[in-house]
């Protein structure tokens, strides 16, 4: 079975500041999704930015960013120009490709911006 | 994307009783699931909803205690019984709009047992 770790519970960053969210995951499958959400206090789930295991091209979303390294099996994220409403639990996530579409979480990391 | 809407959006709820939590798509999905959030903790499946058929459940849930409804692909029922303060957590719907899409989530049902 796949795993998720996140092995940051917390951390901050001022304001504008880039900030680096740390994830590791264990497979032994050559096809994959691995995604990051945003869950803020209204508890809404958000997709942050997803990552395809076949691209070796690092994938962005205008202040998003992620450092994909398939041998390592790691999926970090880097928020650039932190702002206020980042502010918020960020979960990494696994999904197998093809056949069910669910997801696997690691436990999460919160970030707190600071002013 | 799909617009999911999940009700009730939270409750609070006597020991021993039972409550059904609605997830409403606003188009046809192949896949629905729902998730559990216990306090300040990650999110863990409970199962997968099958549409005409009997749900999918993962290891540590039993439909007797999480029974699960799909009466067609833009809507299911979770219900949760016969509930204990242990059962405290936030209910989330989930959907699946192909293999190349990410899950979308319903704004979650955040259930108190007293």
């Amino acid at each position: 079975a796949q795993t998720v770790t996140q092995s940051q519970p917390e951390m901050s960053v001022q304001e504008a500041e880039t900030v680096t969210l740390s994830c590791t995951y264990d497979t032994s499958e050559s096809d994959y999704y691995l995604f990051w959400y945003k869950q803020p206090p209204s508890r809404q789930m958000i997709l942050v930015i997803r990552q395809e295991a076949y691209k070796q091209q690092n994938a962005t979303e205008n202040r998003f960013s992620v450092n994909f390294q398939k041998a390592a099996k790691s999926f970090s994220l880097k928020i650039s120009d932190s702002q206020l409403g980042d502010a918020a639990m960020y979960f990494c996530a696994y999904r197998s490709e093809g056949g069910s579409e669910k997801l696997v979480f690691g436990k999460g990391t919160k970030l707190t911006v600071n002013p | 994307s799909a617009v999911i809407s999940q009700k009730p959006s939270r409750d609070i709820c006597q020991r021993g009783t039972s409550l059904t939590i609605q997830c409403q798509v606003d188009s046809q999905v192949t896949m629905m699931f729902w998730y559990r959030q216990q306090p300040g903790q990650s999110l863990t499946l409970i199962a997968t909803a099958n549409q005409g058929s009997e749900a999918t459940y993962e290891s540590g849930f039993v439909i007797d205690k999480f029974p699960i409804s799909r009466p067609n692909l833009t809507f299911s029922t979770l219900t949760v019984s016969n509930m204990s303060p242990e059962d405290s957590s936030i209910y989330l719907c989930s959907v699946g709009t192909g293999p190349n899409s990410p899950l979308h989530f319903g704004n979650g049902t955040r259930l108190t047992v007293t």
